[in-house]
């Protein structure tokens, strides 16, 4: 069965220090990965996506993510979290011809301590 | 460029009774997608509509139903209110080359909170 685990559901940093979320998918196509955010009462933010090519790819707001086909994983990083980064977390996946179904993560909730 | 937008913002309804929800999707998009997000979990795949037709399905009974129009904005109708339906209904829209669709990028709409009484 097609599926995506966060395995952490909260998660609590200082401000500065690093930051990596982890993400494994279950899919039988070649997978198509996103990390979104979403800010309490809000829609989802794209953070970066992976279609092919490079298996480190950059986002937005200082965040990076690498695909690792051998571990069926997409870690989010980031080097220096700020407070502003508080948050909660989606992993997503999908592929080519899905139909536009993305499987989603229960998402990881992020808390920053000053 | 215009984003995705979604109206109204809040709803309260009561069991049994109809709902219909608006997205405008984001300028140059073709494809909308409609996801159900309740409390705590991730979102849930609703549908998709592609050239104003259905073209995927999540695992949502038949009361869950939605249009297109020709410039893209699309609605979603819930009939026979239950109350787990109660969630934050989030919008996405993309643009696909392909007519089997296709999970290209899904740019979201800040969603429209459901609740049923």
């Amino acid at each position: 069965a097609q599926s995506v685990t966060q395995p952490d559901i909260h998660i609590t940093v200082s401000e500065g220090a690093s930051l990596e979320l982890r993400c494994n998918y279950s899919y039988g196509a070649t997978p198509y990965l996103f990390w979104y955010v979403q800010s309490p009462g809000q829609g989802l933010q794209l953070l970066l996506k992976y279609f092919s090519g490079d298996t480190l790819v950059q986002g937005i707001k200082g965040f990076e993510a690498e695909f690792k086909r051998s571990q069926s994983s997409f870690n989010l990083r980031k080097p220096s979290v700020h407070w502003s980064d508080a948050a909660e977390y989606f992993c997503a996946v999908g592929a080519e011809g899905s139909q536009g179904n993305l499987i989603f993560g229960k998402g990881t909730k992020l808390s920053v301590k000053p | 460029e215009t984003g995705v937008t979604q109206s109204p913002t809040h709803l309260i309804k009561t069991r049994g009774q109809q709902v219909t929800l608006r997205c405008s999707s984001q300028s140059g998009h073709n494809t909308v997608s409609w996801y159900q997000q309740a409390l705590g979990q991730g979102p849930q795949f609703i549908f998709q509509y592609y050239r104003e037709e259905e073209n995927g399905r999540g695992n949502f009974p038949p009361r869950f139903s939605g249009l297109q129009f020709p410039n893209y904005s699309s609605e979603l109708n819930v009939n026979a209110l239950e109350l787990d339906d109660s969630a934050l209904y989030l919008c996405a829209s993309s643009f696909s080359r392909l007519a089997s669709g296709s999970a290209d990028t899904q740019y979201f709409g800040p969603g429209t909170r459901l609740t049923v009484l």
